[in-house]
């Protein structure tokens, strides 16, 4: 089993449209979590952590769910600058300064 | 200073030559990772360093893969030998970590690399 494993997409939806995903890991043990965007042939730009009890940064929102060793994402009014690869990011212990990444899943927003 | 810089921004190599990277981190970082990465995945780990020390290697990272960071300031990464499979974007991020936690890492723009 993969470390990170995400749904790659793509998740095609119309502007103002809500938009949903996840990430499963397999540790356990992990306890810093994080959601990058990559835009195409750019380098990954962190988007927001996820913290415990789930956060919001404007019209993203992150959640964990340490029982089933998931975070999610979801984009509410979605603009056409939010088309993009969104990259999860996990670590694999207490002790573990280093990330695991997904795949990342392609989003699609068309006017 | 205003990121994490990344030199050159595009390589193209024989297959057999040697290659080098730089990379510079945010000065106040104390971790520097190296990562690669290839169309449709997502960055691979390579290597790490905390300050000056080299903790964590990946088993990605074959012999003929070297990386340093003297002095604990900017690092090289270094590919020996190259083969067509090293064509990637190789990216290198820094990160502060005091103590326990994880603030996430800041990534430079990349080098791609190309292997003819």
């Amino acid at each position: 089993r993969k470390e990170v494993e995400q749904d790659p997409g793509p998740f095609n939806v119309p502007e103002g449209a809500t938009v949903a995903f996840n990430c499963t890991y397999s540790n356990s043990a992990s306890q810093s979590f994080f959601w990058y965007r990559q835009d195409c042939r750019k380098e990954p730009k962190l988007l927001m952590s996820v913290y415990s009890s789930g956060n919001e940064d404007g019209r993203f929102t992150a959640q964990l769910n340490r029982a089933s060793q998931y975070i999610s994402l979801l984009i509410r009014d979605s603009k056409l600058s939010d088309s993009a690869t969104y990259l999860c990011a996990v670590n694999m212990g207490p002790n573990d300064y280093k990330l695991s990444f997904g795949a990342g899943t392609t989003v699609t927003v068309r006017a | 200073d205003t990121g994490v810089s990344q030199d050159p921004r595009h390589k193209i190599t024989k297959r057999g030559q040697n290659v080098t990277f730089r990379c510079d981190p945010i000065s106040e970082h104390n971790r520097l990772y190296w990562y690669r990465q290839t169309l449709g995945q997502g960055p691979e780990f390579l290597t790490y360093f905390q300050n000056e020390a080299q903790l964590e290697k990946s088993r990605l990272l074959s012999d003929r893969f070297s990386a340093e960071r003297p002095k604990g300031s900017f690092s090289t990464l270094e590919i020996q030998r190259t083969e067509q499979g090293d064509s990637a974007m190789y990216l290198c991020a820094s990160s502060f970590s005091p103590g326990q936690g994880h603030y996430g890492y800041t990534f430079g723009s990349g080098t791609r690399l190309t292997v003819v």
